[in-house]
């Protein structure tokens, strides 16, 4: 089947510690995104590339990194730079120009 | 910027209530516009989607109609369900390549 698959699901770590979080794509789709959803709130763009080798700031970038080297992969890694890191990230995925994402079912990040 | 604004939940309606949630954009030349669902604990599913002026997109009961002059996706169903019940997004594809979503409106139904 395809489809975009995150994980993990829940994922707990230490205060100060990197982590990365991961979106595989087996949908063909140039084009990946990673939102932040905090509770009661919208999404939030934090990254996204519309091809490999390349990337953009969103919206909330500061504390956080990517790579595009695979089309199926971008993962995001939350650096401790990131203020306030717990919250659910989902990533998405397009076919270029304009059609629908589909997501991912999301890693819920808690930080200690 | 281009942006999404949607109305403010939480809604709660009654079983086979008619529902509308208004949502209102900003954005260059004309986006494609859609609507997404999130249940408790998942990811985004897409609801309904519309490309062009006049377009009405529709799934499950639920239709939306892109309205150029008034810059608006409102999203309704004659008869909502208690299954209805979850959190719906509006949300367009930007000029800039990217995807852009309103704030989420939550919507509870009672039997």
């Amino acid at each position: 089947d395809g489809g975009i698959t995150q994980s993990p699901k829940y994922l707990f770590r230490k205060e100060g510690q990197n982590v990365t979080l991961s979106c595989e794509q087996n949908l063909n789709h140039d084009a990946m995104y990673w939102y932040r959803q905090d509770p009661g709130q919208g999404l939030r763009l934090i990254y996204y590339s519309q091809i490999v080798n390349d990337f953009q700031k969103g919206d909330i970038a500061e504390g956080y990194s990517v790579s595009r080297e695979k089309k199926e992969s971008f993962p995001l890694t939350v650096t401790s730079a990131q203020k306030n890191p717990t919250a659910f990230y989902l990533c998405a995925s397009s076919v270029q120009g304009g059609t629908e994402a589909f997501f991912g079912q999301g890693t819920r990040l808690t930080v200690v | 910027g281009d942006s999404v604004t949607q109305m403010e939940g939480p809604v709660t309606l009654s079983e086979e209530a008619f529902l509308t949630i208004n949502c209102t954009y900003t954005a260059t030349g004309y986006p494609s516009l859609f609507w997404y669902v999130q249940y408790p604990g998942e990811g985004l599913q897409l609801l309904l989607k519309a490309t062009k002026a006049d377009d009405k997109g529709s799934n499950k009961g639920f239709e939306a109609t892109y309205r150029k002059e008034t810059t608006s996706f409102h999203l309704e169903k004659g008869s909502v369900q208690v299954s209805d019940s979850a959190v719906y997004f509006c949300a367009l594809y930007s000029s800039a390549s990217k995807i852009i979503f309103g704030s989420g409106t939550r919507l509870s139904i009672r039997p």
